[in-house]
C-alpha cells in the first residue's frame, strides 16, 4: 500500500485480556519499528525488524509483550495479561533500509485498558 | 541512556509571528530527524541532518543540527495556523543500533488565525 497501515485504530481491551495489533508496512520496506507512545510524550522504542528477523527487543517493557514477522512483511504486537500501564499509543513504522533513512509511520493504535 | 530535551513544551502563538524550536542532548547523534504530530495520527518526516552544522530549508522552515552534532532548531518564518500540530525531534543513536530513535517529548505548536 502507499503507507503504514495499522489495525485497529482503537482497541479497549479489560485488565488481563490478551491483545493483538497488526501493521502492514509500506511494502518492499525492509526495516520494521513498533514505537509506544503514553500521552503527553514523545514515542518511545519497542523493538525492531529487519525482515522477520527481530534484531532488537530491548524497549520491550516485559516478557508480556511480543512481536513477530514471520514472513517479513506484516507484523504483530502482542500483549499478555493486559495491564492498566500498558494503555498507550502503539506506533509502527518501516523504512527501505538502513542509513539515514527517515522513518514512515502508521496512524498507530490507541490501547485503553479498563 | 541518550535524552533529547525539546524547548519549549508548549508554544502559542499569532499567524505571521516567527518562532524557533530547540533540540539538545549532551549525546552526539549520527543524524537527527525532525517530525510533525496530529491529534489520532502518527508522526509524519519533516527533515533528516546528518552533517554538524548542516542547515536545511523546507518553505518557511529552517533546520540546523549543531556543529558537535548534539543538539538542533527549528525555525519557523511567518507562521500559519496550518502549522500547528507537536513538533518532534529525534535522535538516532551513533554506532550499530542507529536504527533507533531517541524521540524528544516534543514541542506543542498552537498557530492562532
Amino acid at each position: 500500500g502507499a503507507g503504514v497501515s495499522q489495525s485497529p485504530r482503537y482497541k479497549v481491551a479489560k485488565r488481563g485480556q490478551d491483545v493483538a495489533l497488526r501493521c502492514d508496512p509500506i511494502s518492499g520496506h525492509v526495516s520494521l519499528f513498533w514505537y509506544q507512545q503514553a500521552l503527553g510524550q514523545g514515542p518511545e522504542f519497542l523493538t525492531y525488524f529487519q525482515n522477520e528477523a527481530q534484531l532488537d527487543k530491548s524497549g520491550l517493557p516485559s516478557d508480556r509483550f511480543f512481536a513477530e514477522r514471520p514472513e517479513g512483511s506484516v507484523s504483530t504486537l502482542k500483549i499478555q495479561r493486559t495491564q492498566q500501564e500498558d494503555s498507550a499509543v502503539y506506533l509502527c513504522a518501516s523504512r527501505p533500509g538502513g542509513g539515514n533513512y527517515g522513518y514512515t509511520f502508521g496512524s498507530g493504535t490507541r490501547l485503553t485498558v479498563v | 541512556t541518550q535524552l533529547l530535551e525539546q524547548s519549549p513544551q508548549f508554544l502559542s502563538i499569532q499567524e505571521g509571528e516567527n518562532l524557533t524550536v530547540y533540540c539538545n542532548s549532551s549525546s552526539v547523534f549520527s543524524s537527527l530527524q525532525w517530525y510533525r504530530q496530529e491529534p489520532g495520527e502518527g508522526p509524519v518526516l519533516l527533515v533528516t541532518v546528518v552533517t554538524g552544522g548542516e542547515v536545511k530549508k523546507l518553505k518557511r522552515l529552517t533546520f540546523q543540527f549543531g556543529d558537535a552534532r548534539k543538539d538542533s532548531s527549528l525555525h519557523i518564518t511567518a507562521a500559519q495556523p496550518g502549522d500547528t500540530g507537536l513538533y518532534l525531534c529525534a535522535g538516532a543513536s551513533s554506532g550499530g543500533s542507529n536504527y533507533k530513535l531517541t524521540f524528544g517529548k516534543g514541542t506543542l505548536l498552537t498557530v492562532n488565525p
